[in-house]
């Protein structure tokens, strides 16, 4: 049974707080993102991956970086919370090079940052 | 760039009542994907159908119905003799090839709630 799992399903940290949300997948895929889901705006792209040690910035970068230093494992990084970083972040993974198959998603942190 | 629309933010209907969710994208890709995920109350998202922007046949898998119209860029989803189940956040989402790999370009998700 395929797998995507994150290491908290809610956090809350304080404004100015080093953050990481960590993404592991057992499938073996290449390619994995980190996605922020709001109220209106469905999920959008913060950074991806498709290769270890590889990373490239999605739609919404700024304020988050990314590490990903074993094929199984994505880390999302908040260098330091603000509020309007609350919000549900969801991970996912997909495989081949140039994979058009479905991608696996976790279930999702919800962070607040207060 | 690529835009998905779901112009319907939420639904509410009554149980077995047929239900019908829009989407309208935008590309200039020729070759492209097409997508729908659930998102039940548990929050992760599930997979529901994917479709290849040359396969316009319509699909059907039990009570779930999928509507491709390359014409009018619309690919609809509807559910038949809808079930409590069946409430969750939908979403469309539409492929990008970048750097190799592929990115989804995702529509702001339409809340649908069956009551009984």
């Amino acid at each position: 049974d395929v797998k995507v799992t994150q290491s908290s399903r809610y956090l809350v940290k304080r404004t100015g707080e080093k953050v990481f949300l960590e993404c592991v997948q057992d499938m073996d895929h290449e390619n994995m993102f980190w996605y922020r889901q709001d109220p209106g705006l469905g999920l959008r792209l913060i950074y991806f991956s498709y290769d270890v040690k590889m990373k490239e910035k999605g739609d919404i970068p700024e304020g988050y970086s990314v590490s990903r230093e074993k094929k199984e494992r994505f880390s999302l990084i908040l260098e330091s919370a603000s509020t309007n970083q609350t919000s549900m972040y969801l991970c996912a993974s997909t495989g081949g090079a140039l994979s058009y198959n479905e991608q696996f998603f976790g279930p999702g942190t919800r962070l607040t940052v207060l | 760039a690529q835009k998905v629309t779901q112009a319907q933010t939420e639904i509410s209907v009554v149980e077995k009542e047929d239900v019908t969710l829009d989407c309208v994208y935008e590309t200039r890709d020729t070759t492209y994907y097409l997508f729908w995920y659930k998102q039940p109350p548990s929050g992760e998202l599930v997979f529901l159908i994917r479709r290849n922007s040359f396969d316009e046949q319509n699909e059907i898998s039990g009570r779930y119905s999928w509507n491709f119209q390359k014409s009018t860029s619309s690919f609809n989803f509807t559910i038949t003799a809808s079930q409590v189940v069946d409430s969750a956040v939908y979403f469309c989402a539409l492929s990008e090839k970048i750097q190799g790999a592929q990115k989804l370009v995702f529509g702001q998700g339409t809340r649908l709630t069956i009551n009984p």
